[in-house]
């Protein structure tokens, strides 16, 4: 089984509202990854997660807020976004963050700021 | 800069042709990966190439891994409409630590 799950789908919000994307794997794998990707652009790494652990921040602003609760668990939580910030929001796993490990991907949240 | 290379940016054929995609690089890597996506769905994963010549087939796919890892093609024979979709090649440098290096793809539209 190579199935990354995110939740929500789809999600609308307002420049002032807190909301917060979810992702769960179950395949033991112990990196876990955050991308934010335009239409018809590869995506952009955000930040890396390895054993639970931030590892690496890609200069992300503020409003973007990581969370890994567990090696499981990965969070996003949003705040005072930008209308720029509408994106496919990709969360990905792997065995290790080490190279040469290929990453999974799951399904993506559709995020539009109005 | 992109440090990944991948051409063409757009390929539009009918079924039945063949195509072929490339992914270049001056730097070199220590995998390679080869994902396909369709609209609001993420990346998967068709292939992970790691030795220098190394060649994999997935039924009419075929990917190769230039001798000296820094670039890397897809074949693909007979295309099929349901070979539509946007072709990303990614590629993990030994100092990476889990950053893996994105071409810009390729969108391929095969028509019946």
């Amino acid at each position: 089984d190579t199935e990354v799950t995110q939740t929500p789908k789809h999600l609308v919000m307002g420049m002032t509202n807190k909301k917060s994307l979810k992702c769960e794997q179950h395949m033991g794998h112990r990196a876990m990854y955050w991308y934010k990707q335009k239409a018809k652009k590869p995506p952009e790494l955000m930040f890396v997660y390895s054993y639970e652990k931030l590892s690496i921040n890609e200069s992300v602003p503020s409003r973007f807020s990581p969370e890994c609760p567990n090696s499981s668990l990965l969070n996003l939580h949003l705040h005072a976004l930008q209308p720029e910030d509408s994106a496919l929001y990709l969360c990905a796993s792997s065995l290790t963050s080490g190279r040469g490990y290929e990453q999974y991907f799951g399904p993506g949240t559709r995020l539009t700021v109005t | 800069t992109q440090l990944l290379e991948q051409s063409p940016q757009f390929l539009s054929i009918q079924e039945g042709e063949n195509l072929t995609v490339y992914c270049n690089s001056s730097s070199v890597f220590s995998s390679l990966q080869w994902y396909r996506q369709e609209p609001g769905e993420g990346p998967v994963l068709l292939v992970t190439v790691v030795t220098g010549g190394e060649v994999k087939k997935l039924k009419r796919l075929t990917f190769q891994f230039g001798d000296a890892r820094k670039d890397s093609s897809l074949h693909i024979t007979a295309a099929q409409p349901g070979d539509t979709g946007l072709y990303l090649c990614a590629g993990a440098r030994a100092d990476s630590w889990g950053k893996l290096q994105f071409g810009a793809g390729t969108q391929v539209v095969v028509t019946p």
